[in-house]
């Protein structure tokens, strides 16, 4: 039981690349989510989705691409990496949209 | 704008004193409420939720939160901490039918002394 996972774990890439973070999960959930962590302000919400093919930002979603083309998957794009963008960052998944399982997270280094 | 203030930033204690967590939220509509530890090296995981019903609800490994809707509170409670409480502890809220969308509070990392 793989539950929900992350890859890459950690990822150190140069501003203005593009980097995709990757999430899947293998309970079929029909919610998912992206947050990213920063010191002294929690888990804030990138985009999420309440099923394939339907996604909605969160609230700091600039700068982030995102996709559900299955339900099991939903990447996160930065399209042109900032050192702002230098975080921890979260995939969360749940049957309902309510209680979320969490992800391991990514650490993502913007140089 | 929505959002979540935890009273403290780093609690430390020593085992078997009591806990208590604050977290106060500002909406003034329906909510859900959340709290979640984070273990050092593991995942997010839910403590205890409160979506209706008896405000005083209880969580696993013996922790406790008590919604108190005229204070926009949801403070954490346990009796009697022991080492292995050491983490860090997210208070969150949804806005009822809004798909879930989580905000959080800052955190609070608790160091429990052995």
């Amino acid at each position: 039981d793989a539950g929900i996972t992350q890859s890459p774990r950690y990822k150190i890439t140069e501003t203005g690349r593009q980097v995709t973070l990757m999430c899947h999960q293998t309970w079929s959930h029909s919610y998912m989510f992206w947050y990213r962590q920063d010191l002294g302000h929690g888990l804030r919400l990138i985009y999420y989705s309440a099923a394939a093919d339907i996604t909605d930002k969160g609230e700091v979603p600039d700068g982030y691409v995102v996709s559900r083309s299955k339900t099991e998957n939903f990447p996160l794009t930065l399209e042109s990496a900032t050192r702002s963008q230098t975080s921890v960052y979260f995939c969360a998944s749940s049957w309902d949209g309510y209680e979320q399982y969490f992800g391991p997270g990514t650490r993502l280094t913007v140089t | 704008a929505q959002s979540v203030s935890q009273h403290n930033h780093h609690v430390i204690l020593s085992e078997a004193a009591s806990l208590e967590l604050g977290c106060n939220y500002s909406y003034g509509g329906t909510v859900n409420l959340f709290w979640y530890v984070q273990y050092p090296g593991q995942h997010l995981q839910l403590l205890l939720k409160y979506f209706s019903g008896d405000p005083l609800v209880k969580g696993i490994k013996g922790f406790e939160a008590e919604f108190i809707k005229s204070k926009f509170s949801f403070n954490l409670r346990k009796p009697s901490v022991q080492w292995s409480d050491t983490a860090e502890y997210f208070c969150a809220f949804s806005i009822y039918n809004q798909g879930g969308k989580l905000i959080f509070g800052q955190g609070t990392e608790l160091s429990v002394k052995p």
